[in-house]
């Protein structure tokens, strides 16, 4: 399996409030992802990053920032989180873009009350 | 639009065998994957498929019909463990993956 871990696994929140979760990883894969994941729903991206420093937005990034200052570490913030953000985010990873696996980390869920 | 579409759910007994399908409007098609996810866990891989035609590991094959924009993974000999939410993406003409909400396979021994 590989290394990824998800930080915190739990939270609850405020509306209002900032929120910041974390991906870590050990594989050294260059690509890292941010889904949601919500009853009905596919996984929907909201953002990813094809290195240090370069991401994009993905379907649903409105309210949502990334940032990527080293190759293992990918933080996801909620600037102002709102109730319909209560969600279970899921981090993956994976080598490449083309026919590359994503390999995904525990999730974390988040309450927004 | 892109659009991925599975049954929401499906029962089947212990033993038997049971066909999961996955029908996909993209804008455009480079390969096609299978997940398994069993409640309150993360996603694993379980296939993938780029070219037309049948792909077999262990008890699970998947199958691939891009002309036809049609998937299904195939399970065999089911366990109990096999009872979880079964995922189809499509990585479109930008690479990036396309899900569908899932198919939540329920075992009855």
């Amino acid at each position: 399996d590989a290394g990824i871990t998800q930080s915190p696994r739990h939270k609850v929140t405020e509306t209002g409030t900032p929120v910041t979760l974390r991906c870590h990883q050990t594989e050294n894969h260059r690509y890292m992802y941010w889904y949601r994941q919500d009853p009905g729903h596919g996984l929907r991206l909201i953002h990813y990053s094809y290195g240090v420093k370069d991401t994009d937005k993905g379907e649903v990034s409105d309210g949502y920032s990334v940032s990527r200052s080293k190759t293992e570490d990918f933080l996801l913030t909620l600037e102002s989180a709102t109730s319909s953000q209560t969600s279970v985010y899921f981090c993956a990873i994976s080598q490449g873009q083309g026919s590359e696996t994503q390999y995904f980390g525990p999730g974390t869920r988040l309450l927004v009350l | 639009g892109q659009n991925i579409d599975q049954p929401t759910e499906m029962t089947a007994t212990e033993g038997a065998i049971v066909q999961i399908n996955c029908t996909y409007q993209t804008s455009g098609f480079n390969g096609l994957f299978w997940y398994q996810q069993h409640a309150g866990e993360a996603p694993t891989f379980l296939s993938y498929n780029v070219l037309d035609g049948l792909e077999e590991k262990g008890r699970f094959s998947s199958f691939l019909s891009r002309s036809k924009g049609y998937s299904y993974l195939l399970l065999k000999e089911l366990q109990m463990k096999d009872s979880a939410s079964y995922l189809c993406a499509v990585r479109d003409s930008n690479y990036q993956l396309i899900w569908g909400a899932g198919t939540k396979l329920i075992i009855k021994p």
